[in-house]
C-alpha cells in the first residue's frame, strides 16, 4: 500500500524554523516527484513547492520563495521542508503527495500542522 | 500564472440529486493535465479525476469529469451521503494551481 506521513508540525514563533519530514512507503520513491501543498485553517489548498525525481529540480510558490527549502533522501525514501523566517500567514496545515509538474497528485499524506503563533 | 476559478462556491443539494461543478481557467489549458480533488472535514485531498475525465482508482462511476480549453466540469449523477464535501480542481502542467474550491452541501 502506498503510504505517505508527514512529521514534524509543531507551534513556533514569528521569525523562527520548522522542518517537516514525509516519509514514503509502498512505492519506488526515487522514481517520482514530489510536492508539498498547504491549507490555512478554513481556507483551500495552495500549491508550496516541488522537487523533481532526482532532487536536481525545484519550484516554489512565490509567498515561499527564499524562505522554505524542498529536498529529498532517496536512500531513506524520505521528503523534507526547511521552513524559515516563518510569519503568522504561514499557519497552515501541510500535506505531502506523490507527484508534481506533469504528474497528478495521486496519493496524499494526511498531513502535520504548523502553528506560526507569540 | 494560470488562475482557476470555481463555481458556484457552495451547492445545496439533496441526495439523489446531480451535482454540476464548473472550473474556469484563465488561459487554455491541456486537458491532460486538469484534475478533480474531493476532500471532507479533517482529511486529506484525494484524487477523483485526471487528464480531465479519467476516474482515479476505487472512484465509483458516478462521478465524471469534461471539458476542454479553460472551461471544466465534474458532474456527481446522483448524489450518495457520502458525496457531500468540498471539491477541487487543479492544474498540473508548467506549474501548479488550485481553484478555490466547491462545498457540496446537504439542503
Amino acid at each position: 500500500e502506498v503510504q505517505l506521513l508527514e512529521s514534524g508540525g509543531a507551534l513556533v514563533q514569528p521569525g523562527g524554523s520548522l522542518r517537516l519530514s514525509c516519509a514514503a512507503s509502498g512505492f519506488t520513491f526515487r522514481s517520482y516527484a514530489m510536492t508539498w501543498v498547504r491549507q490555512a485553517p478554513g481556507k483551500g489548498l495552495e500549491w508550496v513547492s516541488h522537487i523533481t525525481a532526482s532532487g536536481g529540480n525545484t519550484n516554489y510558490a512565490d509567498s515561499v520563495k527564499g524562505r522554505f527549502t524542498i529536498s529529498r533522501d532517496n536512500s531513506k525514501s524520505t521528503l523534507f521542508l526547511q521552513m524559515n523566517s516563518l510569519r503568522t500567514e504561514d499557519t497552515a496545515v501541510y500535506y505531502c503527495a506523490k507527484g508534481g509538474f506533469w504528474e497528478v497528485l495521486r496519493v496524499w499524506g494526511q498531513g502535520t500542522l504548523a502553528t506560526v503563533s507569540s | 500564472e494560470i488562475v482557476l476559478t470555481q463555481s458556484p462556491g457552495t451547492l445545496s443539494l439533496s441526495p439523489g440529486e446531480r451535482a454540476t461543478l464548473s472550473c474556469r481557467a484563465s488561459q487554455s489549458i491541456s486537458s491532460s493535465y486538469l484534475a478533480w480533488y474531493q476532500q471532507k472535514p479533517g482529511q486529506a485531498p484525494r484524487l477523483l479525476i485526471y487528464g480531465a475525465s479519467s476516474r482515479a482508482t476505487g472512484i465509483p462511476d458516478r462521478f465524471s469529469g469534461s471539458g476542454s480549453g479553460t472551461d471544466f466540469t465534474l458532474t456527481i449523477s446522483r448524489l450518495e451521503p457520502e458525496d457531500f464535501a468540498v471539491y477541487y480542481c487543479q492544474q498540473y502542467g508548467s506549474s501548479l494551481t488550485f481553484g478555490g474550491g466547491t462545498k457540496v452541501e446537504i439542503k
